[in-house]
């Protein structure tokens, strides 16, 4: 079975600066891979998925991903945060050829100071 | 165009008595999930519908846990008798339905239940 290991369980950013959060899964061969964004009060929403093709994904609202095979990893970049990304980060990997029901890894809370 | 609707966003009940959680998909959306997400965890799957068809619900607690999408719109989630431990966040997403290949899940805000 797939699982997601999110590592970091807060990030502390300052407003304007980078971001990376981590995402490893472990499925045997090449997973679909999702990042979900939950902001306090609201259902979850796609940030950007991989399937296959350029292991560079551009997603909504200025995020990106890469997937690195080598490293099981599909971390989630934003090159200047704002303060209105501050919200919860899920990574969820789904078997390529199935249903593509997520299973989702424990999500990172992101804080963003001024 | 309206999202995914739940009700009620939050319900506080006492231990062993009966709640029930209703969704409403988006428009023309055949297949609906139910999710399960504790304190400081992801969602976890409970139970797929493919219209009014329980397709996926080998993680829903069968014991006290039941699920019904009378014809293939709307969906209710009950829970009789509620423990403590069900005290989570329960989430209904939709999406369009059927086949192969991948339709996007929509998520509505979730139900918070608190079981004291």
């Amino acid at each position: 079975a797939q699982s997601v290991t999110q590592p970091d369980i807060h990030i502390t950013v300052s407003e304007g600066a980078s971001l990376e959060l981590r995402c490893n899964y472990s499925y045997g061969a090449t997973p679909y891979l999702f990042w979900y964004v939950q902001s306090p009060g609201q259902g979850l929403q796609l940030l950007l998925k991989y399937f296959s093709g350029d292991t560079l994904v551009q997603g909504i609202k200025g995020f990106e991903a890469e997937f690195k095979r080598s490293q099981s990893s599909f971390n989630l970049r934003k090159p200047s945060v704002h303060w209105s990304d501050a919200a919860e980060y899920f990574c969820a990997v789904a078997p390529s050829g199935g249903s593509y029901i997520p299973t989702f890894g424990r999500g990172t809370s992101l804080i963003v100071h001024p | 165009e309206a999202g995914v609707v739940q009700s009620p966003r939050y319900k506080i009940i006492e231990k062993k008595q009966p709640v029930a959680f209703w969704c409403n998909p988006i428009s023309g959306h055949n297949t609906l999930y139910w999710y399960l997400q504790n304190l400081g965890q992801g969602p976890e799957l409970l139970i797929r519908y493919e219209n009014e068809e329980a397709v996926d619900d080998s993680q829903l607690p069968k014991d006290r846990f039941s699920a019904e999408r009378l014809k293939g719109v709307d969906s209710t989630l009950k829970i009789q008798p509620a423990e403590l431990g069900d005290s989570a966040v329960y989430l209904c997403a939709s999406s369009l339905g059927g086949g192969d290949s991948y339709n996007e899940q929509f998520f509505g805000p979730g139900t918070r239940l608190t079981v004291l």
